[in-house]
């Protein structure tokens, strides 16, 4: 099956730092989402990429899409104590309603 | 508003039983998921349901059942054959007919055993 490498799993910086994190596919995606979770919530969506080179930017939040399709990151810009949470990438092969693959996370940790 | 109701909150189960996690939206949206996830990992696809009164299972199916009835109801029901039953589970639903459309999530259920 599809495979999913999201690193780091967890991160602990200082506010006001900028923060990066990536993911790594073993296969294609047409699409590449992520997410952010607070504990005990849901995810909820940050930014969505459909375009191989894309890069899409929300507030202090800038994605892209890899040019092979088999890898995104993500960055946040000087960071605030409200990012700390779980991000989630989630890539989508094309023609299907079901293979939104997830990967493991990333917990974001920001110190005063 | 619209959204993604996921209910209880908080769900308590005893060895042997069956219990049922409702999910409901009112996002007019076709396609429907259930995910589980543990600690430290991603979500993992139990059930979905792209249209009324059809289900695919999805990685993790066995000890769970479904049904959809409804456009707007796909409650998940997690069986006494589930032997670890314990995660926080997830429902989300998707406009599958544009093939743009990310994912919803609702504020999940999280499921423990006595």
């Amino acid at each position: 099956g599809q495979q999913l490498n999201q690193s780091p799993q967890s991160m602990f910086i200082q506010e006001g730092e900028d923060v990066s994190m990536n993911c790594t596919s073993s296969s294609i995606f047409n699409t590449w989402l992520w997410y952010k979770q607070d504990p005990g919530e849901g995810p909820v969506l940050l930014i969505a990429l459909y375009k191989a080179g894309e890069l899409t930017s929300n507030g202090r939040l800038t994605a892209q899409f890899g040019i092979t399709r088999k890898d995104s990151f993500l960055n946040i810009s000087a960071s605030i104590p409200s990012d700390v949470g779980i991000y989630f990438c989630a890539g989508r092969s094309s023609g299907s309603a079901r293979q939104l693959t997830f990967g493991s996370g990333t917990q974001l940790t920001v110190l005063p | 508003d619209g959204g993604i109701t996921q209910s209880p909150k908080y769900l308590f189960r005893k060895e042997g039983q069956n219990v049922t996690l409702s999910c409901e939206q009112n996002l007019n949206h076709d396609a429907m998921y259930w995910y589980r996830q543990d600690p430290g990992q991603g979500l993992r696809l139990i059930y979905y349901s792209q249209i009324v009164n059809d289900f695919q299972k999805g990685d993790i199916a066995e000890g769970y059942s479904v049904s959809r009835e409804k456009k707007e109801s796909f409650p998940l029901t997690v069986t006494s054959a589930q032997k670890n039953p314990t995660a926080f589970y997830l429902c989300a639903s998707r406009d599958y007919r544009d093939t743009n459309q990310p994912q919803h999530f609702g504020d999940g259920t999280r499921l423990s055993i006595l």
